[in-house]
């Protein structure tokens, strides 16, 4: 398969918890990012982390990238039901402009 | 600017029949992506075009699938002799490329039902 594999495959928490999701990959890299998806609709960017970075913040996510491992992890901290949704992760491969998704976390968030 | 805008939002044929969905991306972008997302799975890549020219294709992609983008604006996929594994949501994307600018903008999708 050409996409990369992501776990846990579904979430359950309590709002105001913590979400953290892992996600690997198979080749080289420029940059990893993440995406959200609501049910039946397109995907969001939520964050890019680039190959020569280790770990970036935006609001109440935190991202990580382990290049030795060809990990990543998202964290998302003081969980809300509107974080309910898909996540995926999607690495682009060094040399091209070619993006391979993750298979995806599903997060529900119950209020 | 709207975002990347898709048609049909729908689209129900039978095996056999040729569809022709339309992705219109946002006006600037010259990078444009076509995936194909079945329930419970991440996108998968079919193709992506730079400007007009496609520059890769996915090898997972059939004889019976074509994409355009003629004059590099809005692009089409064409799915030829259609068969029910073809039943997915077909996303579109572009991105203007470069720094900061390298995420993807999705449109909503084009459902296809295939029976």
């Amino acid at each position: 398969s050409q996409q990369g594999e992501e776990d846990p495959q579904a979430l359950s928490i309590q709002e105001g918890e913590n979400a953290t999701m892992n996600c690997s990959y198979k080749t080289s890299i420029n940059n990893l990012q993440w995406y959200r998806q609501n049910s039946g609709r397109g995907l969001v960017h939520l964050i890019l982390i680039r190959s020569n970075e280790r770990e970036k913040h935006s609001g109440r996510l935190r991202v990580t990238l382990d290049t030795s491992k060809k990990s990543s992890s998202l964290l998302i901290t003081a969980s809300r039901a509107a974080d309910t949704a898909s996540y995926f992760c999607a690495s682009v491969t060094s040399g091209t402009y070619k993006y391979i998704f993750g298979t995806g976390t599903r997060l529900k968030v119950l209020a | 600017d709207t975002g990347v805008s898709q048609n049909p939002r729908h689209k129900i044929t039978k095996r056999g029949q040729n569809v022709t969905f339309r992705c219109d991306p946002i006006s600037e972008h010259n990078r444009l992506y076509w995936y194909r997302q079945t329930l419970g799975q991440g996108p998968e890549f079919l193709t992506y075009f730079q400007n007009e020219a496609q520059l890769e294709k996915s090898r997972l992609l059939s004889d019976r699938f074509s994409a355009e983008r003629p004059k590099g604006s809005f692009s089409t996929l064409e799915i030829q002799r259609t068969e029910q594994g073809d039943s997915a949501m077909y996303l579109c994307a572009s991105s203007l490329g470069g720094g900061t600018n390298e995420k993807l903008l999705f449109g909503s999708g084009t459902q296809l039902s295939v029976l």
